[in-house]
């Protein structure tokens, strides 16, 4: 069984200061491993993808990620926060080895407000 | 490129009457699509997966005879909500899989569904 636990269920920072995310997954399998971002009232738009190539990935915005099997985390981070990053983060886990279509495991989700 | 839709946005209906959503892929054939429900400020549950031509798979605790799936080609899924009561009132995100990235699902907008 997969699982995924995000750290701080609301994370606050300063417009221009460093944000930082906290996922860790566990999973008995070579994971691939997501980052979700969801707006009000939309869906979810993919930032960013671990999917066994470099464990640094980068993705849209500004945001990238390390993927670090010891310490079975995968945490999103971001140099300079801006407003419009005021978000509900989700960070999710499949693999390739499950008969059930690669179903999504989501973690519970990380408000992210950015402040003046 | 990977753009999923959902119709309507939004809908309004008394209880007791069925409701159907569309998810469309817009730009890829989905070999594979899902459908969540997403209570207010939590995450999302998958309810079922659906492949083109075939039964959907129901997670456990979802009623199959309430939570209609069809997915009748490689771009168009809907689910139909049959004898809505005010607790089927919820935010219901579907996502699309296709053959080029297989590990990925791709998120449509959402639709709200409030059972007056």
């Amino acid at each position: 069984a997969q699982s995924v636990t995000q750290l701080g269920s609301h994370v606050s920072v300063s417009e221009g200061a460093l944000v930082l995310l906290r996922c860790n997954y566990s999973s008995s399998v070579p994971p691939y491993l997501f980052w979700y971002v969801q707006y009000p009232n939309q869906g979810l738009q993919l930032l960013l993808k671990y999917t066994s190539a470099a464990t640094l990935v980068k993705g849209i915005n500004g945001f990238e990620a390390e993927f670090k099997k010891s310490e079975t985390s995968f945490h999103l981070t971001k140099p300079s926060a801006h407003m419009s990053d005021a978000a509900e983060y989700y960070c999710a886990v499949s693999d390739e080895l499950t008969g059930g279509g690669n179903k999504l495991t989501f973690g519970t989700g990380t408000q992210l407000k950015v402040e003046l | 490129g990977a753009v999923v839709s959902q119709h309507p946005s939004r809908v309004i209906c008394k209880s007791g009457t069925s409701v159907k959503i569309e998810c469309r892929s817009l730009d890829f054939q989905a070999t594979t699509m899902f459908w969540y429900r997403q209570f207010p400020k939590k995450s999302l549950m998958l309810m079922a997966t659906s492949n083109e031509g075939s039964k959907a798979t129901y997670e456990q605790g979802v009623e199959k005879d309430k939570f209609l799936i069809n997915h009748a080609s490689l771009t168009l899924s809907t689910l139909t909500v049959t004898s809505a009561h005010p607790e089927d009132s919820s935010f219901y995100i579907c996502s699309a899989k296709g053959q080029a990235y297989l590990e990925t699902q791709y998120f449509g907008p959402g639709t709200r569904l409030l059972v007056l």
